[in-house]
């Protein structure tokens, strides 16, 4: 089953643009997770911002965590034609038990030059 | 220093066959899961293992099974192939149980059954 489920599913935008994703879940979390994936291929780790981290910034990107909404978003800021992949979130809960990781569908994020 | 290293990249099976997939993590990683991911949908948790020893199993039939071996490298099993296997399938290795850190993703195989 799917715990996160992203916003939009499909995201078309000018190159420079800025890119907004969001991502709902139902559980609570020990982390979240954001993931890039290019043509069907692996996933490239991009951020992960912990339940009691509200905002996380690497390079273009910023992510934000409202635990009270159980939602997440990410924003790619000043968008090139090699942002365009699907993006996942994913989340972690339950240390004590068995460690996994739940995706959600993806945002599928094209970058028209 | 290599990343997570999946092995074969692509895989052509018949129904029924049987297919082993393989997997090597970050040097180091002692942890090892399995995704399934069939096109246009996320990745579905399969297994962990952590320590040579499963850890967590996800949502799917008896005829996959997995192992992790003393150097911490790891095999999917899938017997009885249907057509509905046919997938991208995952390695992601952490460096400890609880996946704290983040996780690595090799670049998959991609299994085709026909």
């Amino acid at each position: 089953s799917q715990q996160g489920e992203e916003d939009p599913q499909a995201l078309s935008i000018q190159e420079g643009e800025n890119a907004t994703m969001n991502c709902s879940y139902k559980t609570s979390i020990n982390n979240l997770q954001w993931y890039r994936q290019n043509s069907g291929r692996g996933l490239v780790h991009l951020i992960l911002i912990r339940s009691n981290e509200r905002e996380k910034h690497s390079g273009r990107l910023r992510v934000t965590l409202d635990t009270s909404k159980k939602s997440s978003s990410l924003l790619i800021t000043a968008s090139r034609a090699a942002d365009t992949a699907s993006y996942f979130c994913a989340t972690a809960s339950g240390y004590s038990s068995a460690s996994k990781i739940i995706f959600g569908s993806g945002t599928r994020l094209s970058i028209r030059p | 220093d290599a990343g997570v290293t999946q092995s074969p990249t692509h895989l052509i099976k018949t129904r029924g066959q049987h297919v082993t997939l393989r997997c090597s993590p970050i040097s180091g990683h002692k942890s090892v899961s399995w995704y399934q991911q069939v096109l246009g949908q996320g990745p579905q948790f399969i297994f962990q293992y952590y320590e040579k020893e499963e850890r967590g199993r996800g949502n799917f039939p008896d005829r996959f099974s997995a192992r992790q071996f003393p150097n911490y490298s790891s095999e999917l099993n899938v017997n009885a192939l249907l057509l509905g296997d046919s997938a991208l399938y995952l390695c992601a290795s952490s460096l400890d149980r609880t996946g704290a850190y983040g996780y690595t993703f090799g670049s998959g195989t991609r299994l085709t059954v026909v």
